[in-house]
């Protein structure tokens, strides 16, 4: 089964909406994080946000908000007042507690904003 | 703010060469990754380095593929005799530490191109 799901290939948003991007996860330990990473066209990795799975707050960052709902196992990114310089891939990761905890990763939605 | 540097950036190789691909990770920072992502596809885990010794590997490092932190700064990856399918991008990381709250720091890539 997959660890991290997002169903969404490709979002389209217009400059200054909001928008969400959807993440699933699916995980037997009870302590895990997750987390938000933008690639860009020119190929680097970002961080953007992490979540805990003790968090009982959202985490926010800025223009980026985590809506966690533990119980479905959903850590959606909601992007505000989108920009032109938000267009990029975006992809959720998840870091278990077992072993070394790699972060595994979903694969991406493609969010375009136009003017 | 600290970064982790990987060199070259771009890299083409012919089939069956071999290629080292280098990163000097965050220096506080103690373990150590590489991922690839094919191109259009998702991040996908190689191996991860801790106290001078692989700690977890996948299937997709065979024994084509190797690491070595040869000095106190570099981390590098080995593939002996590349294959087209090798073509990705490779991502260095490193983490501070192993907890659930601790993401990684992406280095920019080397996108290996094999003809």
């Amino acid at each position: 089964a997959q660890k991290i799901t997002q169903t969404q290939p490709g979002m389209f948003v217009q400059e200054k909406e909001a928008v969400t991007l959807d993440c699933t996860y699916d995980t037997s330990d009870q302590s895990y994080g997750l987390f938000w990473y933008k690639q860009p066209s020119s190929g680097e990795m970002i961080f953007l946000i992490y979540q805990g799975s003790y968090d009982e707050q959202n985490a926010t960052e800025g223009r980026y908000s985590l809506n966690f709902q533990k119980a479905r196992k959903s850590a959606n990114l909601v992007i505000s007042a989108s920009q032109l310089g938000d267009s990029a891939m975006y992809f959720c990761a998840m870091r278990e507690n077992s072993g070394y905890s790699t972060l595994t990763f979903g694969k991406g939605t493609m969010l375009l904003v136009s003017p | 703010e600290p970064e982790v540097t990987q060199t070259p950036s771009h890299q083409v190789t012919q089939m069956g060469q071999e290629v080292i691909l280098r990163c000097v990770p965050i220096s506080n920072h103690l373990y150590f990754y590489w991922y690839r992502q094919i191109l259009g596809q998702k991040v996908e885990f190689l191996v991860s380095f801790y106290n001078n010794e692989i700690s977890e590997k996948s299937e997709i490092f065979d024994d084509q593929f190797s690491v070595e932190r040869p000095d106190g700064s570099n981390f590098t990856l080995k593939i002996r005799s590349t294959k087209l399918e090798d073509s990705a991008m490779y991502f260095c990381a490193s983490s501070e530490a192993t907890g659930t709250n601790y993401g990684y720091t992406f280095g920019s890539g080397t996108r290996l191109t094999v003809v």
